[in-house]
């Protein structure tokens, strides 16, 4: 089955500077990749995602690149502001496998 | 609110006791998923139904795990004889397509 790895498990950024996590995949079928925000007790909640036939998508101040070839993705964030501070989880999902997998998370805190 | 719905958001039970959970979707979404998630952790993969179809199970899904979606809306999940493992955060998902799962906020397990 699919395994996804994140890195880094913790991230810690002084405001207004960029952050970037990435993931890896092992299955070369996957080929739809979300991130999720989850603040503490809440629900996660899609930030942006990117499907196989895309290398880079970015909405305002988030972006997330794809290189099928290496099977990896980043989320890139940039001018961090404090409530981006949250666990940021990367997933893969392929057209055999409706189901989500989630890397590990990576917990991002951005310092006032 | 128009979000996916969890009912009940937390619930203790005693090692031994049957416990049911529900999921209502978002209107209109045919795909429904549900995740596990404990401490520190990404959600895990359950079960998915499309309409009222069970179409994926996880390995996860042990013989005491069963869920139901009888009219292709809401659905259930139940866990019999619950063991102190099985506490964590239960999560539902839906979507309109094969891709953008938006969660709800979880019923909480506590086992004793």
């Amino acid at each position: 089955g699919e395994n996804v790895e994140q890195h880094p498990s913790t991230l810690s950024v002084q405001e207004g500077d960029s952050a970037v996590i990435k993931c890896t995949y092992s299955d070369s079928a996957s080929n739809y990749f979300p991130w999720y925000k989850q603040e503490l007790g809440k629900r996660p909640q899609l930030i942006i995602d990117i499907r196989s036939n895309v290398g880079e998508k970015k909405d305002q101040r988030i972006a997330v690149t794809l290189n099928k070839t290496a099977k990896h993705f980043s989320l890139h964030i940039t001018e961090t502001q404090p409530e981006d501070s949250a666990v940021y989880f990367c997933a893969a999902s392929g057209t055999g496998r409706r189901a989500l997998t989630f890397g590990s998370g990576t917990r991002l805190q951005v310092q006032p | 609110d128009t979000g996916v719905s969890q009912d009940p958001r937390h619930k203790i039970t005693k090692r031994g006791q049957n416990v049911t959970f529900r999921c209502d979707p978002i209107s209109e979404h045919n795909r429904l998923y549900w995740y596990r998630q404990t401490l520190g952790q990404g959600p895990e993969f359950l079960t998915y139904f499309q309409n009222e179809a069970q179409l994926e199970k996880s390995r996860l899904l042990s013989d005491r795990f069963s869920a139901e979606r009888p009219k292709g809306s809401f659905s259930t999940l139940e866990i019999q004889r619950t063991e102190q493992g099985d506490s964590a955060m239960y999560l539902c998902a839906s979507s309109l397509d094969a891709t953008k799962q938006f969660f709800g906020p979880g019923t909480r397990l506590t086992v004793l």
